[in-house]
């Protein structure tokens, strides 16, 4: 089966650093998404992971581990817009489908 | 570059109606991908085209259907409606080409089913 995990809400302090963790389990890998989605509004590409590893763009990394299905995204420098929710995707399915976790919902506050 | 469009933005049905939602892709962007997604959780799959050819389908009814046109745009529509179709549905672009093929979201469209 398909199951993408990662936990419902976090909270963290401006300034601070957040790691957010997904676990999954998929038929067909073809690489692993992270999407941030403000409440109401469409989800925005942040990062791409295909082979494992760490990948820097500017304050957010992503990391992958395709032998234990993991992945996490590291948001740092915390700024109060990083509230929202952050969306683990897997491509796969032989189609490039995107099979997506719940998501996790970030608070930060002052 | 315009982005994805979607219209409507909202959009308020009674059970049994029907709807067609539109998204217009990315310039050059030749794959459409439609996703539901429901308050607290994270978009479903329904449907994949590239170059007007059905690529794949979620495990939705047969209710909802879709097509692509031959300047890439896509209509989904949906028969029948239910009070549990009401949900945020999200067309997505990509280039339809490779792996790792990045897809984009469109604003969506906000279904409320009464």
């Amino acid at each position: 089966g398909q199951n993408i995990d990662q936990p419902t809400e976090m909270t963290a302090t401006e300034g601070a650093i957040v790691q957010i963790n997904c676990t999954y389990q998929t038929s067909g890998f073809n690489g692993l998404f992270w999407y941030q989605q403000h409440a109401g509004e469409a989800p925005t590409f942040l990062s791409y992971n295909v082979l494992d590893g760490l990948e820097e763009k500017g304050r957010f990394s992503s990391f992958l581990s395709r032998s234990k299905g993991y992945s996490y995204l590291l948001l740092k420098e915390l700024q109060m817009k990083d509230s929202a929710s952050y969306l683990c995707a897997v491509l796969g399915g032989g189609y490039n489908k995107l099979i997506f976790g719940a998501g996790t919902r970030l608070a930060v506050h002052p | 570059d315009a982005g994805v469009t979607q219209s409507p933005t909202h959009l308020i049905k009674t059970r049994g109606q029907h709807v067609t939602l539109r998204c217009s892709p990315i310039s050059g962007h030749k794959s459409v991908s439609w996703y539901q997604q429901v308050l607290g959780q994270g978009p479903q799959f329904i449907f994949q085209y590239y170059e007007k050819e059905e690529r794949g389908r979620g495990n939705f009814p047969d209710r909802f259907s879709a097509r692509q046109f031959p300047n890439y745009s896509s209509e989904l529509n949906v028969n029948a409606l239910l009070l549990g179709d009401s949900a945020l549905y999200l067309c997505a672009s990509s280039s339809g080409q490779g792996a790792g093929d990045t897809q984009y979201f469109g604003p969506g469209t906000r279904l409320t089913v009464l």
